[in-house]
């Protein structure tokens, strides 16, 4: 099906370990972003990518790396989890900036 | 964030009411994303508005851009349960390099 989407949809992990979050969008979109989602703090911008190989740091960038290879994949690591980092991920894509953004359903992440 | 101020909070409409979301920027807004999320799903894209003066309508959903005022409304027209959610507004600001910024939300519940 055409979209976005993100895998796992649900993940509990234990304090220092890494962690990937997957993202997928079928549209060739050029932008694709990384959001968290917080009570209090609503949506926050981690990372984003302007296309294939080319990334930048948003909002709240620390703690999490970001690689683009292809243009249709966009993961999220987690390199030494904290409980700080749980959170609602949001993976996002657009065909341009300044363009609307369409959002995947999200990945429940806690951290133990 | 500051920069993005939604109000009210929470509302709590019968249903057939009219009801308003507003979405106000501390600064110069280049473009004014809606967006609606229930619970445990991802973001919904409504409606774009890059215009001053510009009004969009989709089913009985209407959102108008002031520009002068840095501010976007959120028009619900004799609302129904199925419009029951939270209504995030996005912007394209001055500073933000192109980037959303969000408000924190206004959570929508509609008693039939």
């Amino acid at each position: 099906d055409a979209g976005i989407t993100q895998s796992p949809r649900y993940k509990i992990t234990e304090t220092g370990r890494q962690v990937t979050l997957m993202c997928h969008q079928t549209w060739s979109h050029s932008y694709m972003f990384w959001y968290r989602q917080d009570l209090g703090h609503g949506l926050r911008l981690i990372y984003y990518s302007a296309a294939a190989d080319i990334t930048d740091k948003g909002e709240v960038p620390d703690g999490y790396v970001v690689s683009r290879s292809k243009t249709e994949n966009f993961p999220l690591t987690l390199e030494s989890a904290t409980r700080s980092q749980t959170s609602v991920y949001f993976c996002a894509s657009s065909r341009a900036e300044s363009y609307e953004q369409y959002f995947g359903p999200g990945t429940r992440l806690t951290v133990t | 964030s500051q920069e993005l101020e939604q109000s009210p909070q929470s509302l709590i409409v019968q249903e057939g009411k009219n009801l308003t979301i507003n979405c106000t920027s501390s600064k110069t807004l280049y473009g004014l994303y809606w967006y609606k999320q229930k619970y445990g799903e991802g973001l919904i894209f409504l409606m774009m508005l890059q215009k001053g003066g510009e009004e969009k309508s989709h089913e009985k959903i209407t959102a108008k851009l002031d520009e002068k005022k840095q501010q976007s409304s959120l028009h619900i027209t004799a609302s129904q349960p199925s419009h029951a959610g939270i209504y995030l507004c996005g912007a394209d600001i001055e500073g933000s390099q192109g980037n959303l910024i969000f408000g924190k939300g206004t959570k929508l519940s509609v008693k039939p």
